[in-house]
């Protein structure tokens, strides 16, 4: 069965750090480029973070870059999400979502996200 | 950025009849030299991830119902839910992959009247 885990969310203080984990079974995980995406309470989903197959592309949202890192491990068929700075804005469900994009060369190509775990709960206040 | 705008914000709808639902772009999404619109459909039902229904606009992914279908080019863009069923009670979202990041619009939630 093709499935994605999230794991690592919880509550933690403003301007604090927490990594989110991903871990992948049923499918061939490095080779499918990987997204997180959010969703506040009561509110729309939001892409976070995009990272190709081999880890030479990558991309953040605004309101995340420079706070939030990206990373995959394909030994350990393991995405991550380091999260440093956190705001209250930050409070989400966090998923991690299968991408049916492309690489070409070292450039790789966003598409839909056809697989989704069922979310990690990040909870940022004091 | 490329800015997604649903309408309406919520719809209710009676069983058997049809839903509409509308999604516009802030910039054309259809990429000329393959002639593909790179938008995508998504139902999320309350407590679930999102499941994807619909992408390239139009394709139906693998084991949605065929009363699912997804219309529209550049910037304008439609979801049809034809014979609604109680089980699509849910929110629904479309999602732009032209540009980076993605982005979704606000969701439309579909009720049943």
């Amino acid at each position: 069965e093709v499935q994605l885990v999230e794991s690592g969310g919880g509550l933690v203080q403003p301007g604090g750090s927490l990594r989110l984990s991903c871990t992948a079974s049923g499918f061939t995980f490095n080779t499918y480029n990987m997204n997180w995406v959010r969703q506040a309470p009561g509110k729309g989903l939001e892409c976070v973070s995009y990272i190709g197959t081999s880890s030479s592309t990558m991309y953040y949202a605004d309101s995340v870059k420079g706070r939030f890192t990206i990373s995959r491990d394909n030994a350990k068929n393991s995405l991550y999400l380091q999260m440093n700075s956190l705001r209250a804005e930050d409070t989400a469900v966090y998923y991690c979502a299968r991408d049916r994009g492309y690489c070409r060369s070292t450039t790789c190509y966003g598409y839909y996200m056809d697989v989704w775990g069922k979310g990690t709960t990040v909870t940022v206040s004091s | 950025d490329i800015v997604m705008n649903q309408s309406p914000d919520s719809l209710v709808v009676s069983l058997g009849e049809r839903a509409t639902i509308n999604c516009r772009t802030s910039q054309s999404v259809l990429y000329s030299p393959n002639s593909k619109n790179y938008l995508a459909w998504y139902q999320q039902k309350p407590g679930h991830p999102p499941k994807l229904l619909i992408y390239w606009a139009s394709t139906r992914e693998s084991g949605v119902p065929d009363r699912f279908s997804g219309s529209g080019s550049g910037t304008d863009f439609t979801l049809t839910i034809n014979s609604l069923q109680a089980e699509d009670v849910a929110v629904y979202y479309c999602q732009q992959y032209y540009d980076t990041p993605c982005s979704f619009g606000q969701g439309t939630k579909l009720e049943i009247k």
